[in-house]
């Protein structure tokens, strides 16, 4: 069956780059929800997309932004890196209301 | 304090042993996941729950909604299993709330 699919799945840049992280849904699933995991710490949520619109926001700094694209994978962009934003990214989708299936991660490290 | 507490934090069994690990919330929930996340990071979805019990292999989670209480059972135990599992509760809004996940260690 069909998996989340983020890439890429590492990534390394410098202080004050940019980095954009994607991520594909499982076929069907309408919402898509982004997650940060820093070192030794619990996943946070991000934001999330429900057909296409943003439906919640978290913790995410004003520096990153996102979108969800018409054929439903999603895009987080971030600007202006710093050392703090070194993390495991996950994506996760689901059915709105339903289980959420995650995707493998992206870790980026930012030097 | 947390909205989702685990316990134990760190766990080592033997082979074959019966675990079980804890899950507490403080909020109103539509729903209660199990995660399990193993070294490198990859995050798999256990189950869903929303009342009762559900069973899948050798895993078994249950939630009792007046208590605000999940557990995470494994039977039979396996080193394959080991594993950070995660509790995660979806409360009005649609993103999940993470506890602090327990680290299973099952030797052989």
């Amino acid at each position: 069956a069909a998996g989340v699919i983020q890439s890429p799945r590492h990534l390394i840049k410098e202080k004050r780059e940019t980095a954009t992280l994607k991520c594909y849904p499982i076929p069907r699933h309408d919402t898509v929800y982004w997650y940060q995991q820093g070192p030794g710490q619990d996943p946070q949520f991000l934001i999330s997309f429900y057909e296409k619109m943003q439906s919640d926001k978290g913790s995410i700094p004003d520096r990153f932004s996102a979108q969800q694209f018409s054929d439903y994978h999603s895009e987080l962009n971030m600007s202006s890196l710093e050392l703090g934003d070194s993390a495991l990214y996950f994506c996760a989708s689901s059915l709105v209301g339903d289980e959420q299936f995650f995707g493998p991660g992206t870790r980026l490290t930012v030097l | 304090k947390n909205e989702v507490e685990q316990s134990p934090q760190n766990l080592t069994a033997q082979e074959g042993e019966f675990i079980t690990i804890n899950c507490s919330y403080s909020v109103g929930i539509s729903a209660l996941h199990w995660l399990q996340q193993h070294p490198g990071g990859g995050i798999v979805s256990l189950f869903m729950l929303s009342s009762g019990k559900k069973k899948h292999g050798r895993l078994i989670a249950t939630i009792n909604i007046q208590e605000k209480h999940s557990s995470l059972h494994i039977t039979a135990s396996h080193p394959r299993d080991s594993a950070v599992y995660i509790c995660a509760v979806r409360s009005s809004a649609r993103q999940l709330t993470f506890g602090s996940g327990t680290q299973l260690t099952v030797l052989p």
